[in-house]
């Protein structure tokens, strides 16, 4: 599986949109990007994946470059609630794919 | 989505004694799950893939007669501390991957592990 590479923290303003960038600049064609986040002392919670278009759901969006070397999740809306762990893992969308999580961003959403 | 349970949620053992932690896929059956260790501060580290029916998959470095792992149901996979030592005290977390559609793994809520 493709390396990602992401910023160890960020903060962002509770309301204002929160943007994570992730770079995977090794990603084979068949590797779709996903992210999760973690709340302190929980399990890790599905946010959003893709392959190469952008993708929206009720909790985030994901805008992948074309080269598809780099994304970016957004939180639009950020709140407390939010300040978490979020990783970008690259991995080939098939069943019994192992998650192989880096270090991941900490983000802070302060108010 | 799809819920993954683990029991016990929290536990505090003595040193040298046996603790089970059980993954369970509430919704959906999985054949393959897996099982993660999290010490503070750092991030999850995969330790192995649990495969119904039939013998884990380790990562390297993790020790399989330490920590055992049956998967005897398509919805229950355990994971066995066997004679736990203080190193042994951290967070398991197990995930489970959806059968059809994207694949997408869920995770169990954690099971922190004290030893004494």
């Amino acid at each position: 599986d493709a390396k990602t590479t992401q910023p160890t923290s960020m903060d962002c303003a509770e309301g204002r949109a929160a943007n994570l960038p992730c770079n995977h600049s090794t990603i084979s064609g068949n590797e779709y990007v996903y992210w999760y986040r973690q709340i302190h002392s929980q399990g890790p919670q599905y946010i959003i994946h893709g392959l190469k278009n952008n993708e929206t759901n009720e909790m985030a969006s994901l805008i992948i470059t074309e080269d598809r070397k780099s994304s970016t999740l957004i939180l639009p809306h950020a709140t407390l609630r939010d300040t978490a762990v979020y990783y970008c893992i690259v991995r080939v969308q098939e069943y019994g794919n192992k998650l192989v999580f880096g270090a991941g961003t900490i983000l802070r959403v302060k108010s | 989505g799809a819920v993954v349970s683990q029991h016990p949620s929290w536990v505090i053992c003595k040193s040298g004694t046996s603790v089970k932690i059980e993954c369970r896929s509430l919704d959906f059956q999985a054949t393959t799950m897996f099982w993660y260790r999290q010490f503070p501060k750092q991030s999850l580290m995969l330790m192995a893939t649990s495969n119904e029916g039939s013998k884990a998959t380790y990562e390297q470095g993790v020790e399989k007669d330490k920590f055992l792992i049956n998967h005897a149901s398509l919805t229950l996979s355990t994971l066995t501390v066997t004679s736990a030592h203080p190193e042994d005290s951290s967070f398991y977390i197990c995930s489970a991957g959806e059968p059809s559609g994207s694949y997408e793994q869920y995770f169990g809520p954690g099971t922190r592990l004290t030893v004494t």
